[in-house]
């Protein structure tokens, strides 16, 4: 089965600084999508950004980027030019690619990010 | 932009009752899933459900718990006899496709009290 590891339970960053939030993950599998989803105090997940595994160029969303390392099993989240408005637990979540295969989220346990002014 | 909505935003029922929590995908979408969120725990996956039936679920969906897409536009989760354990943030998503770049589309959630 597959499983995502973010660990760092908690991180805070300075308004307009750059931060970097850490994703692993476990899979056999050679076809998969990742994402990063945003869930502010709403509660509602808000997709961020996402990647198809066989990529190698990561990718961009405004200040939102990531770096996938595929060997290392590695999908960190960099958010440049942090803002107030970023404040929100952040979940790394994996879905297989494999045709036929499950389609379902399987999520981190999520990162608290503190945006301080 | 389309939104999933989810009603009602938050219930409190008593243990053994019973309740259905109701969504409205976005109009589009053929893929249906819910979600659930201990608090304080990470998002789990409970059911996906396309073309009228369940593709997959999982073991927390057991015989408790039931999905339905009565009339075309909401799909609805039931949970029987609901247990203390119940409790939580339940998500329902929707998405148009399957495969990439197709992303879900998550509601603000139904939070649900079981006392």
């Amino acid at each position: 089965a597959q499983t995502v590891t973010q660990s760092q339970p908690e991180m805070s960053v300075q308004e307009a600084e750059t931060v970097t939030l850490s994703c692993t993950y476990d899979t056999s599998e050679s076809d998969y999508y990742l994402f990063w989803y945003k869930q502010p105090p709403s509660r509602q997940m808000i997709l961020v950004i996402r990647q198809e595994a066989y990529k190698q160029q990561n990718a961009t969303e405004n200040r939102f980027s990531v770096n996938f390392q595929k060997a290392a099993k590695s999908f960190s989240l960099k958010i440049s030019d942090s803002q107030l408005g970023d404040a929100a637990m952040y979940f790394c979540a994996y879905r297989s690619g494999i045709q036929g295969g499950s389609e379902k989220l399987v999520f981190g346990k999520g990162t608290k990010l503190t945006v301080n002014p | 932009e389309p939104e999933v909505t989810q009603t009602p935003s938050h219930q409190v029922t008593q243990m053994g009752q019973e309740v259905i929590l109701r969504c409205v995908p976005i109009s589009n979408h053929l893929y249906f899933y819910w979600y659930r969120q201990i608090l304080g725990q990470k998002v789990e996956f409970l059911v996906s459900f396309y073309n009228n039936e369940i593709s997959e679920k999982s073991e927390i969906f057991d015989d408790q718990f039931s999905v339905e897409r009565p009339d075309g536009s909401n799909f609805t989760l039931k949970i029987r006899s609901t247990k203390l354990e119940d409790s939580a943030m339940y998500f329902c998503a929707s998405s148009e496709g399957v495969d990439f770049p197709y992303g879900y589309t998550f509601g603000s959630g139904t939070r649900l009290t079981v006392v």
